[in-house]
């Protein structure tokens, strides 16, 4: 079975500076999708950058990138210039393109990340 | 993007009372939709599956029965908790998959209170 794992239930970081939340998972398919959803206190959940398994670039959304490692099935999140407003839940998650697994996702624990002004 | 709405945002209710969720994607078709639990500073659990006009697949220690999950079209489907009690009170977010493009889009949720 898939597992997707977050190490670190809570992080700070100072404005404009750079943090980097990971995330590791395993599975033992090849063609999978990797996703980052942000939380915030709303509680509303929104995706922040999602990655193709099959593509080696890794994805990139503004301030937001991934280092995605396939062999080593790592998918950290870089967040550069911090600002206030990135302070939120962020979840790591995978799903499976298989039909059997009716596309659901597979969730990490979640990192609380506090940007500190 | 995709919209997905969610109502109502918050409710609260008696012991024993049933209480109805409803989820809509507002400009796409949502050939499936996932209804997830999510308890305060905790991930996201996965309740249950359903895909348009068939019935939920429910996980793993979640009552049908109390959980009535129904997507009778491609924009709609609904949660009612049965007979709510306290142990109910969480808050319950929807999302729907818009099939093909492996993304997934998300309600803004709904706090339930059981008194």
């Amino acid at each position: 079975a898939q597992t997707v794992t977050q190490s670190q239930p809570e992080m700070s970081v100072q404005e404009a500076e750079t943090v980097t939340l990971s995330c590791t998972y395993d599975t033992s398919e090849n063609n999978y999708y990797l996703f980052w959803y942000k939380q915030p206190p709303s509680r509303q959940m929104i995706l922040v950058i999602r990655q193709e398994a099959y593509k080696q670039q890794n994805a990139t959304e503004n301030r937001f990138s991934v280092n995605f490692q396939k062999a080593a099935k790592s998918f950290s999140l870089k967040i550069s210039d911090s600002q206030l407003g990135d302070t939120a839940m962020y979840f790591c998650a995978f799903m499976s393109p298989n039909a059997g697994n009716n596309r659901k996702l597979i969730w990490g624990l979640g990192t609380s990340l506090a940007v500190n002004p | 993007g995709a919209v997905v709405s969610q109502h109502p945002s918050r409710v609260i209710c008696k012991s024993g009372t049933s209480v109805k969720i409803e989820c809509r994607s507002l400009d796409f078709q949502a050939t499936t939709m996932f209804w997830y639990r999510q308890f305060p500073k905790k991930s996201l659990m996965l309740m249950a599956t359903s895909n348009e006009g068939s019935k939920a697949t429910y996980e793993q220690g979640v009552e049908k029965d109390k959980f009535l999950i129904n997507h009778a079209s491609l924009t709609l489907s609904t949660l009612t908790v049965t007979s709510a009690h306290p142990e109910d009170s969480s808050f319950y977010i929807c999302s729907a998959h818009t099939g093909g493009h492996e993304k997934l889009f998300f309600g803004s949720g709904t706090q339930l209170s059981v008194l």
